[in-house]
């Protein structure tokens, strides 16, 4: 079935930069997500990445996405303490579906 | 501007009540969905309507129904709040089409069932 596998923490200094990385099983999913979710509200879509596309850049964010071995990933430059939040990687959906999948999200902690 | 509401932001209710969830989005989105949120859980779907009238079960729905009688709301109800039910829930709309995966969240409910 489909799953979308993402590490659950990660910590980083502020000013480095963040990668956050995804794996995904679904190898026909045509868009590729990132979504934010900051402290007591909902996910909001940060960026995506179409599935023939290998790299999307929009300002501090880098979205690298490997087809081959179904690897997402999301790097953040710069990263300052207004990063910290949990994000949450998903793959679109196919076969008829308008659900995504989504990962259990990775919670980015920044500290000085 | 557009946007997706939910209402009560906080909700403390006793075990066996029945408790009713809104959810407003005035996107003019076909799709809106349930999910809730727990530690160690990710998001996981509890229903979700593709239009008026149309309902569906997603993988957590014991305990949970929804009704779909106009575009813009998608309540949700516990037809009797047990404890395990404590969670924070969001709902989210998305259009029809090839954007469909962009969803667009409320701000969440925290329900605490004692």
């Amino acid at each position: 079935g489909e799953d979308v596998e993402q590490s659950l923490f990660l910590s980083v200094r502020e000013g480095d930069s963040s990668v956050i990385n995804c794996t995904y099983t679904d190898s026909s999913s045509t868009y590729l997500y990132w979504y934010k979710q900051e402290p007591g509200a909902g996910l909001q879509l940060l960026t995506y990445i179409f599935s023939n596309m290998d790299m999307k850049q929009d300002q501090r964010l880098t979205v690298l996405l490997n087809k081959k071995d179904k690897h997402l990933s999301l790097r953040i430059a710069d990263t300052q303490t207004g990063d910290s939040a949990i994000y949450f990687c998903a793959e679109s959906p196919s076969g008829g579906s308008y659900i995504p999948t989504f990962g259990r999200g990775t919670s980015l902690i920044v500290h000085p | 501007d557009a946007e997706i509401t939910q209402s009560p932001r906080h909700k403390i209710t006793e075990t066996g009540r029945q408790v009713t969830l809104a959810c407003h989005q005035t996107w003019n989105h076909n799709n809106m969905f349930w999910y809730r949120q727990d530690l160690g859980h990710g998001l996981r779907l509890i229903h979700y309507s593709y239009g008026v009238q149309d309902t569906n079960k997603g993988e957590v729905s014991d305990g949970y129904s929804v009704s779909r009688s106009n575009t813009e709301d998608l309540p949700l109800t516990l037809e009797s709040a047990a404890s395990s039910q404590t969670s924070v829930y969001f709902c989210a709309s998305s259009e029809f089409g090839t954007s469909s995966a962009e969803q667009y969240f409320g701000p969440g409910t925290r329900l605490t069932v004692t």
